[in-house]
């Protein structure tokens, strides 16, 4: 089974910081990642696909970028809605199967 | 525009089954590219993958669950379903229905389902 190490677990910053996170994987997934936003009480949204591309009416502060086992999430300048908790996943081919990194909670310094 | 909806009890006795259904409106679910997953997260925990389908049939599992999870769809009704069984009190999550292609863009709200007798 592929694991995803997401980190830090926490990142404290301010409005209009730049937020960089981390996503490491347990053996090569090429470009096969995934970026997830959860703010609470709501379902995870789809931010980024493919390691690199945003998805539908994502803003451009978010970037991805990474392959094989490492991948950043950028956040260029936080807004408030942005506090929330950011999960990765894999889609690897080989063992088939889907896995979700342990999630950082970016929050409020 | 898609939508998801989680419906099914959301008090289980434990040793018993989990079943919940995921009603698809919005748009067909016959497009051959996508599957229909369930994903599930415990109180104040991170995401778990549970399975996939597609509608060819084609289960996915997540291996630490295949011998409890059953994954079923019905096109016509526009539903799939997730079966859990000898469910304990760690099974106790919210859970996500959810349509993948290559990942998961469209979500359900969630529904908690709590496991105790």
């Amino acid at each position: 089974e592929i694991v995803l190490t997401q980190s830090p677990a926490t990142l404290s910053l301010s409005p209009g910081e730049r937020a960089t996170l981390s996503c490491r994987a347990s053996q090569n997934i090429n470009n096969y990642l995934a970026w997830y936003q959860q703010r609470p009480g709501q379902a995870p949204r789809l931010l980024i696909y493919d390691a690199s591309n945003r998805a539908a009416d994502i803003p451009a502060r978010f970037s991805g970028s990474g392959s094989g086992t490492d991948f950043t999430l950028t956040i260029s300048s936080l807004e408030p809605e942005d506090f929330a908790v950011y999960y990765c996943q894999q889609r690897n081919i080989w063992p088939p199967g889907l896995t979700f990194g342990g999630g950082t909670k970016v929050e409020i310094k | 525009q898609l939508q998801l909806r989680e419906s099914g009890p959301g008090l289980v006795k434990p040793s018993e089954t989990l079943s919940l259904t995921c009603t698809v409106s919005g748009a067909s679910m016959s497009g051959t590219s996508y599957h229909w997953g369930w994903i599930r997260q415990p109180p104040g925990k991170g995401l778990e993958w549970i399975g996939t389908i597609h509608n060819s049939g084609n289960t996915y599992y997540n291996p630490s669950l295949k011998s409890r999870v059953t994954i079923s769809v019905d096109t016509s009704k526009r539903q799939f379903s997730l079966k859990l069984s000898s469910v304990t009190a760690a099974d106790t999550a919210i859970y996500y229905c959810a349509r993948r292609y290559h990942y998961f863009n469209y979500w359900g709200q969630g529904a908690l389902v709590a496991v105790s007798s």
